[in-house]
């Protein structure tokens, strides 16, 4: 089965400065996507990034961006240049097709004025 | 607006009382999705359909109901809710598999339900 840890439960991080949010997964499949979710305190989940295990070149979204290591199974979430805004909690999920999910336990993210 | 919605938002409600949580998506999405959050567990799969009349379990059916008789709606029915039901539910969509964004989920709101 698969199973997705994020080691990190908590981090903070000063505004604009750089932080690097953890995930590994666990899987035998080799098709199958990628996600970083943010979830501010309204609870509204928001897609951050994805990222398709077939595809080497790692995604990026603006301020955002990952480091995807098929090989070593992880996946970790980069946010450059911090926002008060970004403070939230964000899980990494896996997606086996079709629509099996899986998500982390989260990391919860403190920006720091 | 594109959006999935959830009715109740929040409920209180007594253990063994029948519930059920609505969910609906105006995007003709064919994939539908339940899960619940729970502190330190991140979020876990419930149910999910892939099209009208066909569902699977998800990694923890156990005490759900679903259906999925109109492709826009997904209620998730507690029959006999207990305490350990207590938690933080999203419903989600997505476009079919095929399709541009098709593994792209949207979000519901969420559902806090409290089981006494």
């Amino acid at each position: 089965a698969q199973t997705v840890t994020q080691s990190q439960p908590e981090m903070s991080v000063q505004e604009a400065e750089t932080v690097t949010l953890s995930c590994t997964y666990d899987t035998s499949e080799n098709n199958y996507y990628l996600f970083w979710y943010k979830q501010p305190p309204s609870r509204q989940m928001i897609l951050v990034i994805r990222q398709e295990a077939y595809k080497q070149q790692n995604a990026t979204e603006n301020r955002f961006s990952v480091n995807f290591q098929k090989a070593a199974k992880s996946f970790s979430l980069k946010i450059s240049d911090s926002q008060l805004g970004d403070t939230a909690m964000y899980f990494c999920a896996f997606m086996k097709p079709l629509l099996v999910m899986r998500f982390g336990a989260g990391t919860r993210l403190t920006v720091k004025p | 607006e594109a959006q999935v919605t959830q009715n109740p938002r929040y409920l209180i409600t007594v253990t063994g009382k029948k519930l059920t949580v609505t969910c609906s998506q105006n995007m003709n999405h064919e994939y539908m999705s339940w899960y619940r959050q729970d502190p330190g567990l991140g979020l876990r799969q419930i149910y999910y359909s892939m099209n009208v009349e066909v569902t699977d379990k998800g990694d923890v059916p156990e005490g759900y109901k679903v259906s999925r008789k109109e492709k826009r709606n997904f209620p998730l029915i507690l029959e006999s809710p207990s305490p350990n039901q207590t938690s933080l539910y999203f419903c989600a969509s997505s476009p079919h598999w095929g399709s541009q964004g098709q593994e792209t989920q949207y979000f519901g709101p969420g559902t806090r339900l409290l089981v006494l």
